[in-house]
């Protein structure tokens, strides 16, 4: 893929159930990985930066796992509550300068209580 | 402590007139960015500032100009705006261009109508 790409574009869960998705990103080149959370009428939020294979990160009920091989990362929300409720955008890097984040155009969360 | 502020909130413009849109951080970081949010695409890089008096085109650079005016402040202009730049515009800043650890830290966004 020559492109940042998230799926799904969007879900609705139930409040208390779990959920994870994916960021798919070019294996090459691979830098780094940045996963970030947007909630309506606000600015983006960093969560996450991974750079390593393997790298697991977690805070709080959300975590996430990087695969540079196959260029894949999963984000997941144990127990999800109406304020995750946001869109999830991914990014990644892929020249050593890090010059420039590539997104994908997010995952659009919506938690029914 | 305010973070990246962008001014203004919203605008409306008719095509042809210019505008700049400001920026300004105030966490010492050394790289900013401007960015624009259009239905269904990624945040798509307009300009960046690796540090101060540096500006480089991003990925849609073109009917933009930017200025890095200092540290602090970072500046986008539409010379002559035209009904395709009809977008929500965030600017970012972060500590350092090239450590890959370091996220972006995102304004609140201008959106801007043209009409």
């Amino acid at each position: 893929i020559l492109n940042v790409e998230q799926s799904p574009q969007s879900l609705h869960v139930q409040e208390g159930d779990s959920t994870n998705f994916t960021c798919s990103f070019p294996s090459s080149n691979f830098y780094a990985l940045h996963w970030y959370r947007w909630e309506t009428a606000k600015s983006p939020e960093a969560l996450f930066v991974m750079t390593l294979n393997g790298d697991e990160k977690k805070k709080g009920r959300i975590s996430a796992t990087l695969n540079t091989k196959e260029g894949y990362s999963y984000l997941y929300i144990k127990g999800s509550q109406p304020e995750d409720s946001a869109t999830y955008l991914c990014a990644d890097s892929r020249d050593g300068s890090a010059r420039q984040l590539t997104f994908g155009s997010g995952t659009q969360l919506t938690v029914l209580p | 402590n305010a973070g990246v502020t962008q001014t203004p909130k919203f605008q409306v413009l008719k095509t042809g007139q210019s505008m700049t849109l400001q920026c300004a951080q105030d966490m010492n970081h050394n790289s900013m960015y401007w960015y624009r949010q259009d239905p269904g695409m990624g945040l798509r890089l307009i300009y960046y500032s690796a540090s101060e008096g540096t500006t480089d085109k991003g990925e849609v650079p073109n009917g933009y100009n930017v200025s890095r005016l200092n540290k602090r402040e970072f500046s986008l202009r539409l010379e002559s705006a035209a009904p395709s730049q009809t977008s929500v515009y965030f600017c970012a800043s972060s500590l350092k261009l090239g450590t890959a650890n370091q996220p972006q830290h995102f304004g609140d966004g201008t959106r801007l109508s043209i009409l």
